[in-house]
This record gives C-alpha cells, structure tokens and sequence, in this order.
C-alpha cells in the first residue's frame, strides 16, 4: 500500500509546454504539500494545502498552480515550462499541530526541460 | 523565521563504526519538531527519527539517535556501526508548531560508507 504517490515519476518535456504532475495520499492526512528539489539537492516548499485550503504559497512564480479537488489528492499544474523547472518535485503530507508524526513523501517526479 | 545549517556537506566512515551528522537550527519558537530524513540514491525520502522541543529525552530508533542540545539549538544525528546501505544523503529539518507549519530543511550531508 502506497502511502503517498505521485505521477508521473519521470517527465522530460519541452521549454514553452505545459504540463500537470498528480499526488494522492491514502493516510487520512489533513494537509499536503509540494516540495521542489534542486540540482544541488536543497528541498524547498512550495504550496501547502490544508483541508483542500491553500495555506502556504512560497514565492512561486504564478506559472505554477496546485489545486486540490479533495483532502486526499493535490495536483501541481505547471504553465510555460523554463529551463530553471528542471528539478525533482515532491509531494508529501502530514498532520497539522504538534506531533511525532512525521510529513510522508512521494517518490519524486523528475521533470526534464529540454 | 527558522533556519537549518547543516555544516557538513560530505562525510565517510568506515562500516560498523558510529557517525555524527551535524545539524544546528535557528528560531525564537519554544514549540517545535525536529526531523532528519534519509535520501538513498533511488531519491526517495526516508524519514529516521524525531525529536520534540519539549522532549527531555533524546530520541533513539533502532541504530539512529539523536543528541539534542537545546541550549546549543543543536540536533546532531548518531548512526551506530554503519552500513554500507547508509550511504545516502541525510536532511535535517524542523516545523515549527505554530504558524503554518511547514518544514524548513538543511543542505544535507553526503554520507558515504566504505567496506
């Protein structure tokens, strides 16, 4: 059972198109997250949702945007794609409030701008 | 505000002996969690072991503890008698309990672990 997925893993695609990456948790977690990480390997959030609420918006450029039909699922749609997007994106989720719980993660989507 | 220095961009051990990683972080909350996490070259994200603000123990799992100094805001990663499927990059990370929560990591230490 997959706690947290993510699609697609690998997605190599052209400067100038658009493209959509899906997550979905299965964990009953309230808010999810996206996550980009560098070449150099520095992870930085990008949105979070919590109860399909946008809650964190982290200077992203517009040409990116989450939408989350339900607590379950946050998509990442991402418009005019530039060579700088190259990056592995993650989605995770957790709980909000304190807790030992820790946010789970996706395996990564790997986008590819050629 | 919450920063995260992770000082060491790369370590080796030997296998089967202890390793520290370093982590040292930044914020005037009282309330929140430290995490480290572990990336293997697959690039998946593993998380380890936590440990809370408040906690008066420091966290063991298994061949991980974590050697919490609040005073120094310090929250150092010991892997006891490494392996050689511990080489990976390791993230520190902290969430603060108020706010919106989110998790601010560190640059990561390359841990390499040789026969």
């Amino acid at each position: 059972d997959t706690a947290v997925s993510q699609t697609p893993k690998y997605l190599v695609t052209q400067m100038g198109n658009d493209k959509s990456i899906k997550c979905e948790q299965n964990l009953g977690h309230d808010t999810m997250y996206w996550y980009k990480q560098d070449s150099k390997k520095f992870l930085k959030i990008m949105f979070s949702y919590n109860n399909k609420e946008l809650i964190i918006n982290e200077t992203v450029p517009n040409r990116f945007s989450p939408k989350s039909p339900d607590k379950a699922h946050l998509n990442l749609h991402i418009n005019s794609l530039e060579l700088g997007d190259s990056a592995v994106y993650f989605c995770a989720s957790g709980r909000q409030g304190p807790s030992n719980q820790p946010q789970h993660f996706g395996d990564g989507t790997r986008l590819s701008i050629l | 505000a919450q920063k995260i220095t992770q000082t060491q961009p790369g370590m080796f051990v030997q296998e089967k002996e202890a390793v520290t990683l370093d982590c040292t972080y930044d914020t005037s909350d009282q309330s929140y969690g430290l995490f480290w996490y572990k990336q293997p070259s697959s690039g998946e994200m593993i998380f380890l072991i936590y440990q809370g603000s408040y906690d008066e123990q420091n966290a063991t799992e298994g061949r991980y503890s974590l050697n919490f100094q609040k005073a120094r805001k310090s929250a150092n990663l010991v892997i006891s008698a490494s392996q050689l499927g511990d080489s990976a990059m390791y993230f520190c990370a902290m969430r603060l309990y108020t706010g919106f929560q989110k998790l601010v990591f560190g640059t990561g230490t390359r841990l390499l672990v040789s026969p």
